[in-house]
C-alpha cells in the first residue's frame, strides 16, 4: 500500500488554459473525495465518489470545474478556462467502505498556480 | 450547516510540556470529529477520531482528545510536547453518518526545545 498518489505535485498554467489532475487512492477505498486549501485554510470541500458514482458535487466551486471516476479507481479534476482565484492546493482524499471508518487519507496535493 | 472553529491562529509550548489545541464545533445532531496533523511539504495525517463511546479518545504520537457535548468542544491534548510535534492541526466536524467533513482553518502548533 503506497497511500493516495497525486499527478502532477505542481502546475503552472496560463489563465485561460485547462488544467487536469490526476488522484489514485489507496487500493481498497471505495470513497474519493477532492479539496481545495488556500493558504491559512482548512481543506474545503468539493466533490466525493462512492466507487464510480459522484453523490455530491453541489460545492463544485463553478461549471468550470468537473471531476471523473469512470472505473471507481483513479479520478481526475480539471479545471476549465483557469483564472487567477484558481491558484490553490488541491487534495484529494480516500477512504474506506468500512462504515466505522470514517476517516480520510489525504494524497501530497497538487499545487495550482495561474498566471 | 456545520461550523468549526480553532480559535488560536499559533499555540507555543516548551518540550516537554503539556500541550490542548482547541476546537469547538456547531453542527445538526450528532457529530463526527476528527484531528488531522499537517507536516510542512506533506499530506493531511489523520490522527484520531470521535465517532461514538467514550469521550476520551486516543490516537497516533501519544495524542488524544476529549470530546464534550455540552461545551461543543473538541480540544486536542498531549501531556507532553515533543519538538517534532511541531506542525499544523486540523479539526473536521461532520454530520452523524455523513462522508463530507468541515475542516477549521488550522492551529500552528511551534514546540520550543
Amino acid at each position: 500500500d503506497t497511500g493516495v498518489s497525486q499527478n502532477p505535485r505542481h502546475k503552472i498554467t496560463k489563465r485561460g488554459q485547462n488544467v487536469t489532475f490526476r488522484c489514485d487512492p489507496i487500493s481498497e477505498h471505495n470513497r474519493l473525495y477532492w479539496y481545495r486549501q488556500t493558504l491559512g485554510q482548512g481543506p474545503e470541500f468539493l466533490t466525493y465518489f462512492q466507487n464510480e458514482a459522484q453523490l455530491e458535487k453541489s460545492r463544485l466551486l463553478s461549471d468550470r470545474f468537473s471531476a471523473e471516476r469512470p472505473k471507481g479507481s483513479f479520478s481526475t479534476l480539471e479545471i476549465q478556462r483557469t483564472e487567477q482565484g484558481d491558484s490553490a492546493m488541491y487534495l484529494c482524499a480516500s477512504s474506506s467502505h468500512r462504515q466505522v471508518e470514517h476517516e480520510q487519507y489525504f494524497g501530497p496535493g497538487t499545487r495550482l498556480t495561474v498566471t | 450547516a456545520q461550523s468549526v472553529a480553532q480559535p488560536e491562529d499559533q499555540v507555543n509550548v516548551a518540550e516537554g510540556n503539556p500541550l490542548t489545541v482547541k476546537c469547538t464545533y456547531s453542527v445538526s445532531g450528532n457529530p463526527y470529529l476528527f484531528w488531522y496533523v499537517q507536516y510542512p511539504n506533506r499530506g493531511l495525517q489523520f490522527l484520531l477520531k470521535y465517532i461514538t463511546g467514550d469521550n476520551l479518545v486516543k490516537g497516533s504520537y501519544g495524542f488524544e482528545a476529549e470530546f464534550n457535548k455540552s461545551q461543543t468542544s473538541f480540544h486536542l491534548k498531549k501531556p507532553s510536547a515533543l519538538v517534532s510535534d511541531s506542525a499544523l492541526y486540523f479539526c473536521a466536524v461532520s454530520p452523524e453518518g455523513s462522508y463530507i467533513p468541515t475542516f477549521g482553518r488550522g492551529t500552528s502548533l511551534i514546540v520550543h526545545p
